[in-house]
């Protein structure tokens, strides 16, 4: 069974603060996708970053960055700066093998940035 | 591309009434998803299809859900009869070949009194 873990419920800070999102997960798969998903207030589900299991690279995009560490099991996400159009729901999901079907998504943190 | 077009974007229906919610997916995706999220349960998959054909229904809550996609460029959900607990946003998302990412829809609000 595959579980997705999103521990932190909600967060909020300040604007221009730095803020990490963690996902921790659970497989049995040796291969696997993880992915982030963004759902801001208008609702929608907005792709983020896919990552597969072969690679544990950094990633870094604009402000955004992905930390992703087999070792714990973990794919944290990082904003630099954050700014107020961060405002969301950020979900990570998991899919098994190399398959994108059945995402298995986390509950989820709402992340309030502060102006 | 117009991305995933889901109608309608907000239903409210009486208890026993028929729903039907559609999808339109990114052309020349081979998946197509339906996706249920409620406060209590999050984002759970409901169905999804490969090339028009059904592979997972295991997320159906019952009976009263069923699902079609009578080709390529559109799906149906349908719930019937509706109840109250059926209330929830409802995302048909799409993705191409395996190993990329899937793109979702606006979702449907339906809301069932």
């Amino acid at each position: 069974a595959q579980k997705v873990t999103q521990a932190q419920t909600e967060i909020s800070v300040v604007e221009k603060e730095d803020v990490t999102l963690d996902c921790v997960y659970e497989t049995r798969d040796t291969t696997y996708y993880l992915f982030w998903y963004k759902q801001p207030p208008s609702g929608e589900l907005v792709f983020l970053i896919r990552r597969n299991s072969f690679d544990e690279q950094n990633e870094i995009s604009g402000r955004y960055s992905w930390n992703f560490q087999k070792s714990t099991s973990s794919f944290n996400f990082t904003i630099t700066a954050s700014q107020v159009v961060d405002s969301a729901v950020y979900f990570c999901a998991l899919s098994p093998n190399f398959g994108n079907e059945k995402l298995t998504f986390g509950t989820g943190t709402r992340l309030t940035i502060i102006p | 591309d117009a991305g995933v077009i889901q109608s309608p974007r907000h239903e409210v229906t009486e208890m026993g009434q028929e729903v039907t919610l559609r999808c339109k997916p990114i052309s020349g995706h081979d998946y197509l998803f339906w996706y249920r999220q409620t406060m209590m349960r999050g984002l759970e998959l409901l169905i999804y299809f490969n090339n028009n054909v059904p592979i997972d229904d295991s997320g159906m809550p019952e009976d009263r859900f069923s699902a079609k996609m009578p080709n390529a460029s559109f799906s149906t959900l349908k719930i019937q009869p509706s109840e109250p607990r059926d209330s929830a946003v409802y995302f048909c998302a799409s993705s191409g070949r395996r190993n990329t990412e899937a793109f979702f829809g606006q979702g449907t609000r339906l809301t069932v009194v």
